[in-house]
Formats: structure tokens, C-alpha cells, sequence
């Protein structure tokens, strides 16, 4: 069974960073495009960045461009986001979702979700 | 960036009733729209990709349909396990974009 597992949030002041991370098991890590996409409270999905199976293409919202860095271990089966400057507009659950494609970023679909990891920005 | 308009953005319905909900595209996405359904507290889960291809091990009451820039999900009877918030998604292009949800509940 494909499975993600995220880790990583909790509780942060606005300006500060934190690190997600999340680990894959049940399918072959280096074939697949990863992303992260976050829920805001009570709010809708926001796609926030996602990276090649070769870290060789890699896109972020333009909401987090600048702030956050995607990257990826294949070796440790590990996806990671890298958020700097939070703000309470990046408070959300974060999940880490797995491409149906290697490389591509058309016609695909999000397939497993992790079950999420909460960030809440406040002083 | 690609805006996903859904409606209804709620829907009140019985077991047994026949559900419609529309996502329309701003610009053509090809077939390029998945449906994720999302129960309180878990994440998304994929119901159905490039636009009517039912994930599988989804039950077969879910299907979906397109015409032009307009989608269409249809749960043919509702059975109480699909009380459930549902998105849309354009996979066309970068930044992906989801339609802000349609939460579907017990009338």
C-alpha cells in the first residue's frame, strides 16, 4: 500500500521558519513528482510547490515563492518543504501528496495524501 | 492562473438522491480536472481523473462529465458515506488550482 507520512509541524511565531518533512513507503519513491498542498481553517485546497523525481524541475505558488524551498531525498524515501518568514496567512494543515507522473506537470492527478501535518503561525 | 468556479457551494440531500455539482474552468483545461472528496478531519481522497475516469476502488455511483470548459460530478444515489466535502482540480497547468468545495449534508 502507497502511504505519505508528513511530520514536522506545530506552533510558530510569525517571521520564524520551519521544516516539514514527509516519508514515502509502498511504491518506488525516485519515480514520482511530489508536491505539498496546504488547507487553510475551515478554508479550501491551495497547491503550494511541487518537485521532479530528479529535483530537476521544481514550482511554488506565487503565495510562497521566495519563502518556502521544496526539496528531496530519494535515498531516505524523504519529501521536505523549508518555510521561512511564516506568516498567519500560512497557518494551515500541510499535506504531502504523491504525482501520478516523474517530470510532467500536465494531465495528472494527486494520488495518496498524507494524512497531514498542522502549522499554526501566532505569536 | 486558472480560476475553478464550483457550485453549489453547499447542497442539502437525502439518501437515495441523485447529486450534480459543476466546476467550471476559466480557460479550456482539455480533460485535465480531477474530484477529490474530503471527509471532516482526513485528507482528500481522488474519486475521479481526467475528467471521467473513476479511481480505482471508487464505488461506481460517482461518475463524471465534461462539455467545453464545464465539469460535471454526479453521485447517482447518494448512500450516507458520501456526506462529504468535494474539490475539483485543473492538472493543465502550474499553479494547480482547486474550486473552493461543494460540502454536501444530510437534509
Amino acid at each position: 500500500e502507497e502511504q505519505l507520512v508528513e511530520s514536522g509541524g506545530g506552533l510558530v511565531k510569525p517571521g520564524r521558519s520551519l521544516r516539514l518533512s514527509c516519508v514515502g513507503s509502498g511504491f518506488n519513491f525516485d519515480d514520482y513528482v511530489l508536491h505539498w498542498v496546504r488547507q487553510g481553517p475551515g478554508k479550501g485546497l491551495e497547491w503550494v510547490s511541487g518537485i521532479s523525481w530528479d529535483s530537476g524541475r521544481i514550482d511554488y505558488a506565487d503565495s510562497v515563492r521566495g519563502r518556502f524551498t521544496i526539496s528531496r531525498d530519494n535515498a531516505k524515501n524523504s519529501l521536505y518543504l523549508q518555510m521561512n518568514t511564516l506568516t498567519a496567512e500560512d497557518t494551515g494543515v500541510y499535506y504531502c501528496v504523491k504525482d501520478r507522473l516523474a517530470a510532467g506537470i500536465k494531465d495528472t492527478w494527486f494520488d495518496p495524501w498524507g494524512p497531514g501535518t498542522p502549522v499554526i503561525v501566532s505569536a | 492562473d486558472i480560476q475553478m468556479t464550483q457550485s453549489p457551494s453547499s447542497l442539502s440531500a437525502s439518501i437515495g438522491d441523485r447529486v450534480t455539482i459543476t466546476c467550471r474552468a476559466s480557460q479550456t483545461i482539455n480533460v485535465y480536472l480531477n474530484w477529490y472528496q474530503q471527509k471532516p478531519g482526513k485528507a482528500p481522497k481522488l474519486l475521479i481523473h481526467s475528467a471521467t475516469v473513476l479511481q480505482s476502488g471508487a464505488p461506481s455511483r460517482f461518475s463524471g462529465s465534461e462539455s467545453g470548459t464545464e465539469f460535471t460530478l454526479i453521485i447517482s444515489s447518494l448512500q450516507p458515506e458520501d456526506f462529504a466535502t468535494y474539490y475539483c482540480q485543473q492538472s493543465y497547468n502550474t499553479p494547480f488550482t482547486f474550486g473552493q468545495g461543494t460540502r454536501l449534508d444530510f437534509k
